[in-house]
């Protein structure tokens, strides 16, 4: 009840294309949904997140949609470009200053030029 | 404001040896975690803190153990390493407030236990 599935682990996609990275939960306590990105040896930082209350969030070129009757959220990146090129994660939280963040596994993101 | 640092970045050890990983924030964040990524399993948290003194165990604790003696540091300790052991450890701290929920990672530690 506490994992988060994410997919695809892997994604091609040619420049100006929308990639687009799913996940799925089970814990309905589950309140906040953020996605984190990471470049090759950094640590991973918070893109985007949403909250149960809305149905999606739009930050510049990246988009949250999110369907809560069917525990599933994604990501797309509008005109993805070869800066995008990252691996990023998903993940899920339930309120209250001892939760845990819980993370999917990650999809490496390759952009083509 | 240097964030979230980690100490050191590299690291070999021979099975047996133990080490301690150092992270540090200047934020004055109250919540920090000691996570490990390994190729294909994202990120598994080790251990937390919710606040000067306190510990609890994550998803994978066993052969580490952790300290929060200072508010703005967390350690994490290898008592006896293990190949098993060997991975990218990421530090974190969170900022919670209202609606509002980051958790800023440091540049992580690479080990390699031989």
């Amino acid at each position: 009840q506490q994992q988060v599935k994410q997919s695809p682990q892997s994604l091609i996609v040619q420049k100006g294309g929308i990639p687009i990275i799913n996940c799925a939960y089970e814990n309905t306590a589950f309140d906040y949904f953020p996605w984190y990105q990471q470049f090759p040896g950094k640590g991973p930082a918070l893109l985007i997140a949403i909250r149960p209350d809305v149905s999606e969030k739009k930050e510049g070129r990246f988009t949250i949609s999110f369907n809560k009757s069917a525990k599933q959220f994604s990501l797309h990146i509008m005109d993805s470009q070869p800066g995008d090129s990252a691996t990023y994660f998903c993940a899920a939280s339930k309120g209250g200053s001892a939760s845990k963040i819980i993370f999917g596994s990650g999809t490496r993101l390759s952009i083509r030029p | 404001n240097a964030g979230v640092t980690q100490t050191p970045k590299f690291r070999v050890l021979k099975t047996g040896q133990s080490m301690t990983l150092l992270c540090a924030q200047d934020m004055n964040h109250e919540y920090m975690y000691w996570y490990r990524q390994d190729p294909g399993m994202g990120l598994r948290l080790i251990h937390y803190s919710v606040g000067e003194g306190t510990t609890a165990k994550g998803e994978v604790p066993d052969g580490y153990n952790v300290s929060r003696l200072k508010k703005q540091n967390f350690l994490l300790g290898l008592e006896s390493a293990a190949p098993s052991q060997t991975s990218v450890y990421f530090c974190a701290s969170r900022y919670l407030a209202g609606r509002a929920d980051t958790q800023y990672f440091g540049p992580g530690t690479r080990l390699t236990v031989l």
